[in-house]
């Protein structure tokens, strides 16, 4: 199985921040990297897919770059509904895996 | 537009099976280009994949669950189902279904259901 290491586990940052968050893979899998947020008791929604691709309806303050093994995933311009937790994923081989999550902190 | 939404017991007894059903609307399950997937979340845990089941009926599941999962179409209902046998306290999460796109080559999973919290209790 492809392994996922997202660092940081946690990020404080302000309203009006950049941060980034990244997320490095035990194998290189191309640009087969998705971005995920999680906002507690909601359903995942996709921010960006193949490491750089925004996904329709998503504020183009993310972003994502990234290929073979490691990856980012930025956010300018920090909103209060930002501030969730984000995960990775690879779409490279089944079965599909995550990264542990970024639990981005005011 | 299409929507998930998960439907099952929200309490299952120890070595018993989970079963839990996603249903689709907006979209048919059997449309090519798709797989449809589990996906769990143990209590302050991170996102775990299940497995999913392609449009055409094929399946591929986590190896940490292969002898204990099966995902299979109800194709009349446009739905699909999750069964996990010999459930323990360990299976307690909230089970997501999603929707899997292959989109410029790459897969991902775009539609995603809210959730239903599974748990597992004498």
């Amino acid at each position: 199985d492809i392994q996922l290491t997202q660092s940081p586990s946690s990020l404080s940052a302000s309203l009006g921040d950049r941060v980034t968050i990244s997320c490095r893979t035990s194998q290189s899998i191309s640009n087969y990297l998705n971005w995920y947020q999680h906002a507690a008791g909601r359903a995942p929604k996709l921010l960006i897919y193949g490491a750089s691709t925004l996904q329709s309806g998503v504020p183009s303050r993310f972003s994502g770059s990234g290929s073979g093994t490691d990856f980012t995933l930025t956010i300018s311009n920090l909103q209060p509904e930002d501030f969730t937790t984000f995960y990775c994923q690879q779409s490279y081989s089944p079965p599909r895996t995550f990264g542990q999550g970024t639990k981005l902190e005011i | 537009q299409v929507q998930l939404q998960e439907s099952g017991p929200g309490l299952v007894k120890p070595s018993q099976i989970l079963s839990l059903t996603c249903t689709v609307s907006g979209g048919s399950i059997t449309s090519a280009g798709y797989y449809w997937a589990w996906v769990r979340q143990h209590p302050g845990k991170g996102l775990e994949w299940i497995g999913y089941i392609s449009h055409s009926g094929n399946s591929y599941y986590n190896p940490t669950l292969k002898s204990r999962v099966s995902i299979s179409p109800d194709t009349s209902k446009n739905q699909f189902s999750l069964t996990l046998s010999s459930v323990t306290a360990a299976d307690t999460a909230v089970y997501y279904c999603a929707r899997e796109r292959l989109q410029y080559q790459v897969a991902h999973m775009d539609v995603w259901g809210k959730g239903t919290t599974v748990a597992v209790s004498s």
